[in-house]
């Protein structure tokens, strides 16, 4: 089983709210763990958006809008990255990343249709 | 502004070597640790290789270990990935990462990178 698990693809329409989940491996608790997202479009080198542990530990990128935001749903183990007010350019793939076991560890990425 | 240029990819056969630089410019360099991030064609992201700023803590991911090998030039503000014995499922593009700081927390920055490919 892969430490991050992220679902393919997600599709959502313009205007409305995108919750992407990254999920955790059984026995690997999300609450100790700082989560990383990064956003890549077509051709072009991913772009770090944001990292969260707790409202209290949290970091937006430089000039990332604040209708991206982070956090977590305990009850499944799982990181979320919300996109709220989703624009066409939001379109894009979507990776979730932590430091695991003395490596970086990407989750499979989320590609973001927006229709 | 931050940048970083990746160079040094190519066509190399299964075995051979290729040597990846990276040159940064906008910032202190040797306040930073770097990173090594590769994407197969099509593929997602899998992290290769990072380094402290002072270039003493070295970390790899098992697929690459005892293969590639990451060093750094502070006084050339250039990071480097000797990649040994090459397979063909190193065939990837090659980013270089920076971090937001001295230890590896991330990659805030990433270069444009550049394409190695092992074929015969």
């Amino acid at each position: 089983q892969a430490v991050l698990t992220q679902p393919a693809s997600l599709s959502a329409s313009p205007g409305a709210s995108a919750s992407l989940t990254c999920t955790l491996r059984s026995g690997i608790n999300v609450g100790t763990y700082r989560i990383y997202w990064y956003q890549q479009k077509p051709g072009s080198p991913p772009q770090f958006l944001l990292r969260y542990k707790s409202d209290s530990d949290k970091q937006q990128g430089s000039g990332v809008p604040s209708r991206f935001s982070g956090s977590k749903e305990a009850s499944a183990n799982a990181g979320i990255l919300l996109i709220s007010g989703l624009q066409s350019e939001d379109e894009a793939d979507y990776y979730c990343m932590i430091w695991h076991s003395s490596a970086w560890v990407f989750g499979g990425g989320t590609k973001l249709t927006v229709l | 502004e931050v940048q970083l240029l990746e160079s040094g990819g190519g066509l190399v056969q299964p075995g051979g070597s290729l040597r990846l630089s990276c040159a940064a410019s906008g910032f202190t360099f040797s306040s930073y640790a770097m990173s090594w991030v590769r994407q197969a064609p099509g593929k997602g992201l899998e992290w290769v290789s990072s380094i402290g700023g002072g270039g003493v803590n070295t970390y790899y991911a098992d697929l690459v270990k005892g293969r590639f090998t990451v060093s750094r030039d502070n006084s050339k503000n250039t990071l480097y990935l000797q990649m040994n014995s090459l397979r063909a499922d190193d065939t990837a593009v090659y980013y270089c990462a920076k971090s937001p700081g001295m230890t590896s927390d991330g990659f805030d920055v990433w270069g444009q990178g550049t394409m190695v490919t092992v074929s015969s």
